[in-house]
């Protein structure tokens, strides 16, 4: 079983509306997390980190639930510019640092 | 700061030749990681460093890769002998550490195996 798991799209979604991702991870070890967003050809950028009270960002909000070991990002009011693949992001203290796992990815398109 | 600094960011060889992908990453993070993407697999994370030390190589796919960090303001990650499989996006990021911090990209060295 892969460490982080995504479901990898595509979700296409008319502008305006909402969607929503979930990740699964495997360990249960796991300490911080986070969401990445990547646009196409480039690199990943850092979208927001997830809290485990939630923690919202604008149209953005992030859920972490420990005991089910998933983690989620909802999307309100969809734009154009949020196509983008959205990776989940693991982070687990190892015996020497700390180790940044990434989902595969789940692609976003906005469409008209 | 100019951020994560990968070179070349594009690279076509033959198989079989060495191949060397370089990393200078933020000053003053204390981690480095390189991460390979490819659509089939994602990115799949193939070793990282703290304070120039080798931490987890458990990625590294075989014998043909290496990395080293001689010192804390560069990277190499190298393949020798390169195969067509080895195709893909090598991205470089680094991060101060600890539980929350940010980890940077750098804008990935695109390799072609032919």
């Amino acid at each position: 079983r892969k460490e982080v798991e995504q479901d990898p799209g595509p979700f296409n979604v008319p502008e305006g509306a909402t969607v929503a991702f979930n990740c699964t991870y495997s360990n249960s070890a796991s300490q911080s997390f986070f969401w990445y967003r990547q646009d196409c050809r480039k690199e990943p950028k850092l979208l927001m980190s997830v809290y485990s009270s939630g923690n919202e960002d604008g149209r953005f909000t992030a859920q972490l639930n420990r005991a089910s070991q998933y983690i989620s990002l909802l999307i309100r009011d969809s734009k154009l510019s949020d196509s983008a693949t959205y990776l989940c992001v693991v982070n687990r203290v190892t015996g020497g640092g700390n180790k940044l796992t990434f989902g595969t990815g789940t692609q976003l398109k906005v469409e008209l | 700061d100019a951020g994560v600094i990968q070179s070349p960011r594009h690279e076509v060889t033959e198989m079989g030749q060495e191949v060397t992908l370089r990393c200078k990453p933020i000053s003053g993070h204390d981690y480095l990681f390189w991460y390979r993407q490819t659509m089939m697999r994602g990115l799949e994370l193939l070793i990282y460093f703290n304070n120039n030390v080798p931490i987890d190589d458990s990625g590294m796919p075989e014998d043909r890769f290496s990395a080293k960090m001689p010192n804390a303001s560069f990277s190499t990650l190298k393949i020798q002998p390169s195969e067509p499989r080895d195709s893909a996006v090598y991205f470089c990021a680094s991060s101060i550490g600890g539980q929350r911090t940010e980890a940077f990209f750098g804008q990935g060295t695109r390799l072609t195996v032919v």
